[in-house]
C-alpha cells in the first residue's frame, strides 16, 4: 500500500511553453503533498507544500506564479511550470503523508528538460 | 528539526552487512529518526524509522544509541540494487504534516 503516481516520468518542452506533472496517491487520501526540486549531484529542496483545498505554501525564493500548484482532491496534485526556461530543467518529485509518524511516500519523479 | 551529519560515502561488498552512521546530536525528545534511500534518477524510499528502541524490518535495521544522538542503518546483506543515496532524516510530530529536509546523505556504493 501507500502508493504515490507521479506522470510524466520524463517530458522536454520548448522555452517558452508550460508543463503539468500530476501526482496522484492510488490508495491513500492525502491532506498534504509536497513537491521537491533536485538539480544534478544535489539533494532534494523543498518547493511547496500543497493542502487540500486551500492554496500552497511556497517557499522562499520560489515563484508562485511561475510554479502553479492545485490541490483539488483529496489524491490529486498538480505542479504547472509555466513559461518554462532551462534553468527550470530539473528533477521534480511529489510526495505525500500517510500519516506523519509513518512517514512519507514520495512519487518517481518527473525529468524536465526545456531546450 | 535536528541537524543531521552523515559521511558523504561509503562502499560494500557485496553480501556484506552496510552500515551507515548518523549523528543527530542535537535531537530532542520527541524527534524521530528516519531513514531513506535515492536510487539514481527516482523518488525518495522510506526504509525505517524509531524513536529510541531498536527497529528492524523486511529492508533495515535501525540502531539508536541510548543517548539518541546517533543513530546505524544496518543493511544486512547488502546487493547492487542496494547502491544508492541514503538520507537520514530527524522530524518531530506535530499536530499539521510537515515537511522532511533531506541533507546531503551518504552515497554507498555496493561493489561486486
Amino acid at each position: 500500500g501507500a502508493v504515490v503516481s507521479q506522470h510524466p516520468s520524463r517530458v522536454i518542452c520548448k522555452s517558452g511553453t508550460s508543463v503539468k506533472i500530476e501526482c496522484r496517491s492510488l490508495d491513500f487520501q492525502a491532506t498534504t503533498m509536497f513537491w521537491y526540486r533536485q538539480f544534478p549531484k544535489q539533494s532534494l529542496m523543498l518547493m511547496a507544500t500543497s493542502n487540500e483545498g486551500s492554496k500552497a505554501t511556497y517557499e522562499q525564493g520560489v515563484e508562485k506564479d511561475k510554479f502553479l500548484i492545485n490541490h483539488a482532491s483529496l489524491t490529486l496534485s498538480t505542479l504547472t511550470v509555466t513559461s518554462a526556461h532551462p534553468e527550470d530543467s530539473s528533477f521534480y518529485i511529489c510526495s505525500a503523508t500517510r500519516g506523519q509518524v509513518m512517514g512519507y511516500t514520495f512519487g518517481s519523479g518527473t525529468r524536465l528538460t526545456v531546450v | 528539526d535536528a541537524k543531521t551529519t552523515q559521511p558523504p560515502s561509503m562502499d560494500c561488498a557485496e553480501g556484506r552487512a552496510a552500515n551507515l552512521p548518523c549523528n543527530h546530536s542535537t535531537i530532542s525528545g520527541n524527534e524521530y529518526v528516519y531513514w531513506y534511500r535515492q536510487i539514481h534518477s527516482q523518488g525518495p524510499q522510506y526504509i525505517i524509522h524509531g524513536l529510541k528502541n531498536n527497529e528492524t524490518n523486511e529492508m533495515a535495521s535501525l540502531i539508536i544509541t541510548e543517548d539518541r544522538k546517533s543513530s546505524t542503518l544496518i543493511l544486512p546483506h547488502a546487493t547492487l540494487r542496494d547502491t544508492a543515496v541514503y538520507y537520514c532524516i530527524v522530524r518531530a510530530i506535530s499536530g499539521s504534516a510537515r515537511q522532511l529536509t533531506f541533507g546531503s546523505g551518504t552515497q554507498l556504493t555496493v561493489l561486486p
